[in-house]
């Protein structure tokens, strides 16, 4: 499985944008980019996916670079319900759920 | 989306006894996974759970360890053996729905004295 590096943590303030990065130098030409959150005490939950055009959804928006070796979740005006630890994924399109966590970054929002 | 329930939420054992994890989905799926989340660490595949054959385990992870049924399309279960205080972690199931987003359910978390 190819490999995904993020920073351990960042730190925001409500109402402002967030720019999460992932680096993924080793995809694949079929890896489809995740991004996953996991709130406190809870179960992950699906954030976004792209594969080479950017993406935009009620959450979130994903930049991904041309050469597709980064990518980068934006999150247009955070709130303290967006606190949480957010994974970036690499996986193929077939059995994409077979997911293979990395450590994530942990997001604080500061009120 | 498919709504996951995980039974029981939380437990606390002794060491050298087993626990069984329920884990029941709402609609029919065809493949169901397995994961730990050790105290603050990020979580790890155990198994993949398909209907009417044998679960597939990923490495460092056996069965008479981690034993998984799966008797229908909407429910499967976990078994945790002989535990000891290594054990003790979050242990959440995951379905496939569609080609693009996993569901998570909330998790068990287990804690072995």
């Amino acid at each position: 499985d190819a490999k995904t590096t993020q920073p351990n943590s960042m730190e925001s303030n409500e109402e402002e944008p967030v720019h999460l990065p992932c680096n993924h130098s080793t995809i694949s030409g079929t890896d489809y980019i995740h991004w996953y959150r996991q709130l406190p005490s809870q179960g992950p939950e699906y954030v976004i996916h792209g594969l080479t055009s950017n993406v935009n959804n009620r959450m979130a928006s994903l930049a991904i670079a041309e050469d597709r070796k980064s990518s980068t979740l934006i999150l247009h005006r955070a709130t303290l319900r967006d606190a949480a630890v957010y994974y970036c994924i690499l996986s193929l399109p077939q059995g994409a759920q077979k997911l293979v966590f990395g450590q994530g970054t942990r997001l604080t929002i500061n009120p | 989306s498919a709504v996951i329930s995980q039974k029981p939420s939380r437990d606390i054992c002794q060491r050298g006894t087993s626990l069984t994890i329920q884990c029941q989905v709402d609609s029919q799926v065809t493949m169901m996974f397995w994961y730990r989340q050790q105290p603050g660490q990020s979580l790890t595949l155990i198994a993949t759970a398909n209907q009417g054959s044998e679960a597939t385990y990923e490495s460092g992870f056996v069965i008479d360890k981690f034993s998984i049924s799966r008797p229908n399309l909407t429910f499967s279960t976990l078994t945790v053996s002989n535990m000891s205080p290594e054990d003790s972690s979050i242990y959440l199931c995951s379905v496939e729905e569609s080609d693009t987003e996993a569901f998570f359910g909330q998790g068990t978390r287990l804690t072995v004295v």
